[in-house]
């Protein structure tokens, strides 16, 4: 298993440019996340999902948007980025078994907004 | 969601013990205790996880009490390896999948 695979490691986007950030797993879970961690910060929740059609605003949803068409992938997209969204990004998924609270985790995607 | 509460940073040196203390002093019936490990640039590891008394794996031990409203997370004989950030995190399905993360504690292991 590859596990959780986020493409790309890194970006540059200008300001007012949008992007997707891709996040694949090969664990047939059903909770996928995404999170952003700035600089010397915690995780703040982005967006989560609880399977395929069904997604839900986290902690700070303002500026992305998100889709679940399939178990495995759950894309991230940044429409009209800022330089507020200069982040290093996680993508993570689990089983609900205890209410998805082992979690595994991408090796992020850092964004940078110039 | 249960609010938790664990120190910023914390000292160690390289072969003692360390224990990291977790409040969370409104956890719910159904929800479970787990400890995440951050090294810089990577996403957060499971590392262990519990429910009530005390779990014990390869990488570390959980002390969970019986009104189970702290939780401390015990990791034997440090090693400058183990300079990372904790998280503590409590949840369960009430939260309907939903898994926040708090400050995390910064563990920094000297030689």
């Amino acid at each position: 298993n590859a596990g959780v695979t986020q493409t790309p490691k890194f970006r540059i986007l200008k300001i007012g440019q949008s992007m997707t950030l891709q996040c694949a797993q090969d664990m047939n879970h059903n909770y996928m996340y995404w999170y952003r961690q700035d600089p010397g910060m915690g995780l703040k929740l982005i967006y989560y999902s609880v399977g395929a059609g069904i997604t839900d605003k986290g902690e700070v949803p303002n500026g992305y948007n998100v889709s679940r068409s399939t178990t495995e992938d759950f894309p991230l997209r940044l429409e009209l980025a800022a330089p507020s969204q200069t982040s290093v990004y996680f993508c993570a998924s689990s089983v609900p078994g205890t209410g998805g609270t082992e979690a595994f985790f991408g090796q992020g995607t850092r964004l940078t907004v110039v | 969601l249960a609010k938790t509460t664990q120190p910023i940073s914390m000292d160690s040196y390289e072969g003692q013990e360390v224990n990291i203390t977790c409040s969370h002093n409104n956890i719910a019936t159904n929800d479970y205790i787990t400890w995440y490990q951050q090294f810089p640039s990577q996403g957060p590891r499971f590392i262990i996880q519990g429910y009530k008394t005390k779990v014990t794996n390869e990488v570390a031990s959980l002390f969970i009490p019986a009104d189970r409203k702290s939780s401390t997370l015990s990791l034997p004989r440090v090693s400058l390896s183990d300079t990372a950030v904790y998280y503590c995190l409590v949840g369960g399905n009430n939260q309907g999948g939903k898994l926040i993360f708090g400050q995390g504690t910064e563990l920094s292991v000297k030689p």
